[in-house]
């Protein structure tokens, strides 16, 4: 059964720093995997969807990058600012069934 | 264009009680799908549809109905609610089920007493 793993479930960073969030999954045989935002009391927004071929996608200062036979993505966000401040979430689309299999999100602080 | 909206944002039950959780979209998405978020937990994957007039189960189905009889709505019903089902539910919809990003619902936020 696909399991997907975010690690650290919370981290907190200066205004400026690059960084770094990962997602993990225990099954290859994905269709896709996308990277959201959540923001307190509000809806998912997508911020990236890769492809089962592709290697990343980039979005302004978020790079998404996918390594299917490690089990691994991360989210890399160049120089940080406050707004990007909330939880991002992971997914992975399942290629049996297209269902998205979530993982748990990480929690970003960034301080001014 | 609102996207995805859903009614009502907070609701509280009392254990036994039934209620609709609204969903809408204007997108003409094809698919959509409701899910619950538990804290310390990924989204499961209630029920989903994959256009009008067809529904399906998914991981956490039990204690939950659905319909599709439009395209645009796709509500959820909760038969006879419990404490089990407090939590946060998502309505999300997308062009189709395979590779189309999906598109999310603000949320709404159900307390079973």
């Amino acid at each position: 059964k696909q399991e997907v793993t975010q690690i650290p479930a919370a981290l907190s960073v200066p205004e400026g720093e690059n960084l770094v969030l990962n997602c993990s999954f225990t099954d290859s045989a994905i269709y896709n995997l996308q990277w959201f935002r959540q923001d307190p009391g509000k809806g998912l927004t997508s911020l990236l969807l890769i492809q089962s071929s592709q290697r990343e996608q980039t979005s302004g200062r978020l790079n998404a990058s996918l390594d299917k036979s490690s089990g691994r993505s991360t989210l890399y966000i160049a120089a940080s600012q406050p707004g990007d401040s909330a939880t991002y979430l992971c997914a992975v689309k399942e290629d049996s069934n297209y269902q998205l299999i979530w993982g748990a999100g990480t929690k970003l602080i960034i301080k001014p | 264009n609102a996207g995805v909206t859903q009614t009502p944002k907070f609701q509280v039950l009392k254990t036994g009680q039934s209620m609709t959780l609204q969903c809408a979209q204007d997108m003409n998405h094809e698919y959509m799908s409701w899910y619950r978020q538990d804290p310390g937990m990924g989204l499961r994957l209630i029920h989903y549809s994959v256009g009008a007039g067809i529904t399906d189960q998914g991981e956490v189905p039990n204690g939950y109905n659905v319909s599709r009889s439009t395209t645009e709505d796709f509500p959820l019903r909760l038969l006879s609610a419990a404490p089990s089902q407090t939590s946060v539910y998502f309505c999300a919809s997308s062009y189709g089920q395979t590779a189309y990003e999906q598109y999310f619902g603000p949320g709404t936020r159900l307390t079973v007493t």
